[in-house]
């Protein structure tokens, strides 16, 4: 069965400093992976998704994620943080047969100035 | 925009009451989905549906049932709420691309 794991449930950095945001994947066949952010007493919103192609990809707010299939991980990844990214975010793989959405457990994100 | 809108943001209820928590979006996607959302826990999947009328079990849907008579709309229900159905629940709608849209959630608390 599909499955993601986010082994951080919290990640502190300072402003201006790279931030990485850890997920590892499980799947019987090619991965659908993304990534979404959840804003204080909002609902999700999208910030990226790997299909095919590049391991590299860029996403909304700077963000940008690398997908590893040797390591089954698909980290989130911004060069300089910023106060504004202090949220909660969460990474999701898409069941190819049922389409359904598998969420990880989130990690909050504190970003310090 | 997509724009998925939830009936209502902050909901007290019985216990013992049946709760209806509506769910609408405006882009004709197909796929519809409930979630709850929990500390710790993440994003558990409630029921979702890929068509009119067709539903499917996610992954805890004791306690919980849905409706799906019209495209747009996706209607969870607590026959009977009880204290640990308190929680937020989260409604999705997603396009081909594949996307999901979340409407804002709504915070539901059962007394």
């Amino acid at each position: 069965a599909q499955s993601v794991a986010q082994p951080e449930d919290q990640v502190n950095v300072a402003e201006g400093n790279p931030l990485t945001v850890k997920c590892t994947y499980s799947v019987s066949g090619n991965p659908y992976l993304f990534w979404y952010v959840q804003y204080p007493n909002r609902g999700l919103q999208f910030l990226l998704k790997y299909i095919t192609g590049d391991n590299l990809v860029k996403g909304s707010y700077g963000f940008e994620a690398e997908f590893n299939k040797s390591q089954t991980s698909f980290h989130l990844k911004k060069p300089s943080a910023l106060v504004s990214d202090s949220a909660l975010y969460f990474c999701a793989v898409r069941d190819d047969n049922t389409d359904k959405l598998i969420f990880g457990t989130g990690t909050r994100l504190q970003v310090f100035p | 925009d997509v724009k998925v809108t939830q009936s209502s943001r902050y909901l007290v209820k019985r216990t013992g009451e049946k709760v209806f928590l509506e769910c609408v979006q405006d882009m004709d996607h197909e796929n519809m989905f409930w979630y709850r959302q929990d500390p710790g826990l993440g994003l558990r999947l409630i029921y979702f549906s890929y068509d009119v009328k067709m539903k499917e079990k996610g992954d805890i849907p004791e306690g919980y049932s849905v409706s799906r008579e019209k495209k747009e709309r996706f209607s969870l229900i607590l026959e009977s709420a009880s204290t640990n159905q308190t929680s937020m629940y989260l409604c999705a709608s997603s396009d081909p691309d594949p996307r999901a849209f979340f409407g804002q959630g709504t915070r539901l608390t059962v007394v």
